[in-house]
This record gives structure tokens, sequence and C-alpha cells, in this order.
């Protein structure tokens, strides 16, 4: 059954860029759905970050999109997300999801903590 | 940008009780609410979907019921395992995509 599994640091400076990678498995990229990205701060709520379909379209959240960047590559079944310019504030779990309608099937969430 | 407004904030109950739980809009979603379930440590989980279906492999006990601005998610006998944190997410106005600030339904 297809799995999604997030990658990446797990420590940036702040200023720094985040970036986050989530491999597809066990299906394609290229299937009828958007791929979202979702975060959590420690003990908190959760928050959309945006999505990307196969194309290359993608939706963000208005309160993130001056730093953020979805991007797919379908050569490696995967897509990714870049936030600049990261803060404190920015210290969550990041989940990859896909859409499907809606999130219904998640990754198991990567903590990223900003922090010098 | 569409608020969801969840209550109760924590919801004390007993395994077996009725646990409902309610998930309110700024404005009008139509139907195009869903409820997801999450466990500490674990990513959420898909429940219910356009207001009042159930995901694939979500016991009967859960249901969802609600249109415009009111939803709730109903679980009629709680089990051990019910025990978490529920989250309601609208899609009808996005992006973006919002979710409510989540109810934990803990053991009395």
């Amino acid at each position: 059954q297809v799995q999604l599994q997030e990658s990446g640091p797990g420590l940036v400076k702040p200023s720094g860029t985040l970036s986050l990678t989530c491999a597809v498995s066990g299906g394609s990229i290229s299937s009828s759905n958007w791929w979202s990205w979702v975060r959590q701060p420690p003990g908190k709520g959760l928050e959309w970050i945006g999505e990307i379909y196969h194309s290359g379209s993608t939706n963000y959240n208005p309160s993130l999109k001056s730093r953020v960047t979805i991007s797919v590559d379908k050569s490696k079944n995967q897509f990714s997300l870049k936030l600049s310019s990261v803060t404190a504030a920015d210290t969550a779990v990041y989940y990859c999801a896909r859409v499907s309608g809606w999130s219904d099937l998640w990754g198991r969430g990567t903590l990223v903590t900003v922090s010098s | 940008e569409i608020v969801l407004t969840q209550s109760p904030a924590t919801l004390s109950l007993s395994p077996g009780e009725r646990a409902t739980l309610s998930c309110r809009a700024s404005q009008s979603v139509s139907s195009y609410l869903a409820w997801y379930q999450q466990k500490p440590g674990q990513a959420p989980r898909l429940l219910i979907y356009d207001a009042s279906n159930r995901a694939t492999g979500i016991p009967a006990r859960f249901s969802g019921s609600g249109s415009g601005t009111d939803f709730t998610l109903t679980i009629s006998s709680l089990e051990p395992e019910d025990f978490a944190v529920y989250y309601c997410q609208q899609r009808s106005n996005w992006p973006p995509t919002t979710f409510g600030q989540g109810t934990r339904l803990e053991i009395k």
C-alpha cells in the first residue's frame, strides 16, 4: 500500500532554511491526488502549510506564502518543502500527507527544531 | 480565512459512554468538513469526510453530522482506544484549509 516518509535535518539555525522531503512508496506521485505539508508545534494544533499537484500546481497558506516553496520530483516519486527565514516559532513536527479530497494518508512526521 | 471553533476543549468520559464533539465554522462550509483523530506521537487519522461519511476502516460507532456552520462528531459507545485528540478541518474555502484547535477526549 502507499506509504509516505518524511526526511530532512532535525535541527535548523535561526534565519536559515528548513528543507524536508516526502518520499512516496507503493504508488505514484502522478496519481490524481494533491500532496500536502502540515505542521504541529509541540503541544499545539495542526497548521496547513500548502500542497502540490504532480503538474506542479501549488496552493500555499497565505500566512506562510512568502517563505514557502513546495516542489515535486516525479522521477524520484517525492515532493519537498522549503521554508526560509525560520525562527523558533517554526519548531514543529512536520507531516506530509496525501490529499484525495481529504488528507487520507499521512507520514509519521518529523520534528524540526529551530535553534542555534 | 474560515475559523473553526471546537468545543469543549476537553471532554472527560468513561468507556461505554457516548461522546459528542462540536465544531463551529465562522462562515458556511457547506458539507466540506472532516474529522481526524490523533493519538500521542502519531499522525492524525481521517475519521469522517464530507461531514458524515466514514473513512475506510473506521468503526461504525463513529458518526458525523451537520452542514453549514455547525457540525458534530459522535462516538456512540467509547472504547479505550478512542481517548485521543480530535480535530475538524474545512476545505470549503481554501487556501487556506483550516483546522479547529482540537478537543481532547480523556478518560474520566
